[in-house]
């Protein structure tokens, strides 16, 4: 019984389309996390969602989008896709924002041609 | 913005013997840190963690070393298995920002 699933496992789409990524978690955690690992294997964390409090990355571009329906779940919604967003996205969840140990779904490679 | 630095990008170590995974950081204000292990084709995985107001945590095989003073920490598996074949990624939380900081990975190869 999978923890932290993600749908689809690999996700091959066209510059300037719109797609999602869907997270779900079992684990009854309340905080849940989206992560890009890039080419060079940077796993770096774009956004953490708390009782629906959204922290966003700074860094991360206004087309990535998360939804969290319920406590659950959280998708990510990528408009736009451009070339730089190939990567493996991660999604994770903890209980509670201040618990430093995550659990990691499997990833989701997308690659953007 | 690396914060969290895994210089040795490999690692090969002989089934039995130690297998001694190194990390930097350059942050002071890091009090957290943990050691996560990804298999292929998987998320990274919990494996062990410490707290800065210790300079060692160990739990069974795998044992995780705090320099604070050099701003450096590793993680040290003895003896190593052929299922310990992985990558291994330190990591460091920092609440404030709500940022989390990984390494780069080090591969792990244990020959049997």
């Amino acid at each position: 019984d999978t923890a932290v699933s993600q749908t689809p496992k690999y996700l091959v789409t066209q510059m300037g389309n719109d797609k999602s990524i869907k997270c779900e978690q079992n684990l009854g955690h309340d905080t849940m996390y989206w992560y890009k690992q890039d080419s060079k294997k940077f796993l770096k964390i774009m956004f953490s969602y708390n009782n629906k409090e959204l922290i966003i990355n700074e860094t991360v571009p206004n087309r990535f989008s998360p939804k969290s329906p319920d406590k659950a779940h959280l998708n990510l919604h990528i408009n736009s896709l451009e070339l730089g967003d190939s990567a493996v996205y991660f999604c994770a969840s903890s209980q509670g924002r201040q618990s430093a140990v995550q659990y990691f779904g499997p990833g989701t490679r997308l690659t953007v041609t | 913005d690396q914060q969290v630095k895994q210089n040795s990008p490999s690692l090969s170590v002989q089934e039995g013997r130690i297998s001694i995974l190194n990390c930097d950081y350059t942050n002071s204000m890091f009090d957290y840190f943990l050691w996560y292990k990804k298999y292929p084709a998987e998320g990274p995985t919990f494996l062990i963690s410490i707290s800065s107001i210790k300079d060692k945590n160990e739990d069974g095989r795998f044992t995780v070393f705090l320099n604070k003073s050099a701003k450096h920490l590793s993680l040290h598996i003895v003896p190593s298995q052929p299922g310990d074949s992985a990558v291994y990624f330190c990591a460091a939380p920092l609440y404030t920002g709500n940022q989390f900081y990984f390494g780069t990975g080090t591969s792990l190869t244990v020959i049997p």
